[in-house]
């Protein structure tokens, strides 16, 4: 069965300071994809990554990182050098394979503060 | 802006009454897909349809139903509402036909159930 855990519910640091927020997922599946959404004040939901399990490279998308580790099935993501407006709810998810019940689960999300 | 719209933006109501949802997809996009996120349950998946056709189910309720117009937009519809009801729903599209797309986010819908 599919499952998302985001540990980290809450997490509040002081502008300029790197975060990282934590994502581990359960799956039977060798094809699966992840996705890592922002959910600001405003309440919208943004996409922000999506990673297949075939590609296990990290990626930076310039104060945004992510680690991929399928060894320890984590996908966790890093803000460097944090900024208030990356203040927002931050969400993981994971969809698996098409030929499959095709849902996606999302993770309970982490609060982040980020403070001035 | 994602280019998905969602009306309304707010909607009050009593228990027991029906209201109707409305989300028109990206440009393009032929799926879309209706979440609930309330405070108990997080995000949910509720219902997909790819161009006019449902696709997929996930947990919605027997008083809830959803379609997809020629247009392409969609409704759902939520019935016989109760207080627990009360929650954001999210419209998303994506061009393909499963979860594993890439989806785009409407602003929601915060529906409130009195």
């Amino acid at each position: 069965a599919q499952k998302v855990t985001q540990a980290q519910t809450e997490i509040s640091v002081v502008e300029k300071e790197d975060v990282t927020l934590d994502c581990v997922y359960e799956t039977r599946d060798t094809t699966y994809y992840l996705f890592w959404y922002k959910q600001p004040p405003s309440g919208e939901l943004v996409f922000l990554i999506r990673r297949n399990s075939f590609d296990e490279q990290n990626e930076i998308s310039g104060r945004y990182s992510w680690n991929f580790q399928k060894s320890t099935s984590s996908f966790n993501f890093t803000i460097t050098a944090s900024q208030v407006v990356d203040s927002a709810v931050y969400f993981c998810a994971l969809s698996e394979a098409v030929w499959r019940d095709d849902k996606i689960i999302f993770g309970k999300g982490t609060r982040l503060h980020i403070l001035p | 802006d994602s280019g998905v719209t969602q009306t309304p933006k707010h909607l009050i109501t009593a228990t027991g009454q029906r209201v109707t949802l409305r989300c028109s997809p990206r440009s393009g996009d032929l799926s879309v897909y209706w979440y609930q996120q309330s405070l108990d349950q997080g995000l949910q998946f509720l219902i997909q349809y790819y161009n006019g056709e449902e696709r997929a189910k996930g947990n919605i309720l027997e008083r809830f139903s959803a379609q997809q117009f020629p247009d392409l937009h969609s409704e759902l519809n939520l019935s016989s509402l109760e207080l627990g009801d009360s929650a954001l729903y999210f419209c998303a599209s994506s061009l393909g036909t499963t979860h594993t797309d890439t989806q785009y986010f409407g602003p929601g819908t915060r529906l409130t159930v009195l």
